[in-house]
């Protein structure tokens, strides 16, 4: 079976500052892993992918997400926040028949100006 | 491109009363098509997904349904609103898994419900 630990639920930083959302995920085969966000009442849209190629993944908005298999995470960073990053965030797995997606509980990220 | 579409964008409905949401994409064929349900200040819950016209896999019995009677129309529907049914519905589509392509999930800006 396939999940996703999303391992804070809420994360405060200072802008400009770094920002690091962690999300171990459990798989039995080579996952698909995605990032999203959103904002209040809002759709969610999607950040980057894993999809078996380059393990370090560049996405939109300055973020990137690194792929590390022994470690069984894929956590999401950005350099310097921004305002505009207080959003939810929640990783996703595809399930292995494709099928389906398999989603965090979510963690709230709150910039401090 | 491709885009989808939800509406009613809000909607207030009392209990007992019937519901209908829409969902409908533009631009693709033959995708997977779901409804998720977000309670406040809480994660996603699939609640129907469907692979083709007619099928549709429910995920949390309850008193909500779904239909697909187009290749890219998707329906969730209730015949008596519960006030747990207050929530944010938020419908997606991918391409299937037999596309050869990538395939995320794209969704739809959300209807807000409820229900007093």
């Amino acid at each position: 079976a396939q999940s996703v630990t999303q391992l804070d639920s809420h994360v405060s930083v200072s802008e400009g500052t770094p920002v690091l959302l962690r999300c171990n995920y459990s798989s039995s085969y080579s996952p698909s892993l995605f990032w999203y966000v959103q904002h209040p009442n809002k759709g969610l849209q999607l950040l980057l992918k894993y999809t078996s190629a380059a393990t370090l993944v560049k996405g939109i908005n300055g973020f990137e997400a690194e792929f590390k298999k022994s470690e069984t995470s894929f956590h999401l960073t950005k350099p310097s926040a921004h305002m505009s990053d207080a959003a939810e965030y929640f990783c996703v797995v595809r399930s292995n028949t494709g099928n389906q997606f398999y989603f965090g509980t979510g963690t709230s990220l709150t910039v401090i100006p | 491109s491709q885009t989808i579409h939800q509406w009613p964008a809000t909607l207030v409905q009392p209990v007992g009363s019937p519901l209908s949401l829409e969902c409908t994409v533009e631009g693709t064929s033959n995708p997977n098509l779901y409804w998720y349900r977000q309670a406040a200040g809480r994660g996603l819950q699939l609640l129907f997904y469907s692979v083709g016209i007619g099928q549709i896999s429910s995920e949390v019995p309850q008193n909500l349904s779904a239909s697909r009677p187009q290749d890219r129309q998707f329906i969730l529907s209730s015949k008596k609103l519960l006030l747990s049914d207050s929530g944010f519905y938020l419908c997606a589509w991918a391409r299937p898994p037999t596309s050869g392509s990538s395939y995320e999930q794209y969704f739809g800006p959300g209807t807000r419900l409820t229900v007093t």
